[in-house]
């Protein structure tokens, strides 16, 4: 059974930096195209980057409003992917969830919640 | 990007009614469309996924079809417990991108 869980949420003032953290089971992690999708309360679903696996190059890439800001990176030893917050704004205040596709088949995690105040 | 535009943004419905949401992309993705539902404080919970192939456990009354651009979502027959908000997302390219959601109301 294909499981993403999240965890590393919590609360931090504007500035501030924090490490979320989504480990993957059930599927060969190492092959895996792993996103990070976030929803801020209220709000529609926002993409928030992607990391590639690393026989496929191990790019990465990211949506406009965290460029610069947010780095992912994968641990493939672990079966985890990290999300590198800092600079946080109020506005990236929001639940983050993991995502991973396999054969078209989408998998989320639960999410992780990030309150920046 | 692509695109995702759904359609309605919200909708009044009574239990037993068929219920119709549409979602069209900016650009043909073929068939890599997903539909989900969410619920208050919960996850997005998937329903449908490569446009018309039902998530296991998922009620057959849910039923997604469509390809290139335009795609729907149909329950046939609205139940209480569906009542949430519905959201589609294609997964044709990077940015993955969602619709605006749909929020289906008790009438």
């Amino acid at each position: 059974e294909v499981q993403l869980v999240e965890s590393g949420g919590g609360l931090v003032k504007p500035g501030g930096s924090l490490r979320l953290s989504c480990a993957g089971s059930g599927f060969t992690f190492s092959n895996a195209w792993m996103n990070w999708v976030r929803q801020a309360p209220g709000k529609g679903l926002e993409w928030v980057g992607r990391i590639k696996s690393d026989s496929d190059g191990g790019t990465r890439d990211y949506a406009a409003p965290v460029k610069g800001r947010f780095t992912i990176s994968r641990d493939d030893s672990r079966n985890t992917v990290y999300l590198q917050m800092n600079s946080l704004r109020t506005e990236d205040t929001a639940v983050y969830y993991c995502t991973h596709t396999i054969f078209g088949h989408p998998y989320w995690g639960q999410g992780t919640l990030v309150i920046v105040s | 990007d692509i695109q995702m535009t759904q359609s309605p943004s919200s909708l009044s419905a009574s239990v037993g009614d068929r219920v119709t949401i549409t979602c069209r992309a900016s650009q043909r993705i073929s068939n890599y469309l997903n539909w989900y539902q969410q619920k208050l404080g919960k996850a997005p919970n998937l329903l449908i996924y490569t446009a018309s192939t039902l998530e296991g456990g998922v009620p057959s009354r849910f039923s997604g079809s469509g390809s290139g651009t335009d795609f729907t979502l149909t329950i046939s027959s609205l139940q209480p417990e569906d009542f949430a908000t519905y959201y589609c997302q294609q997964s044709y390219s990077t940015p993955l991108t969602f619709g605006g959601g749909t929020k289906v109301e008790i009438k």
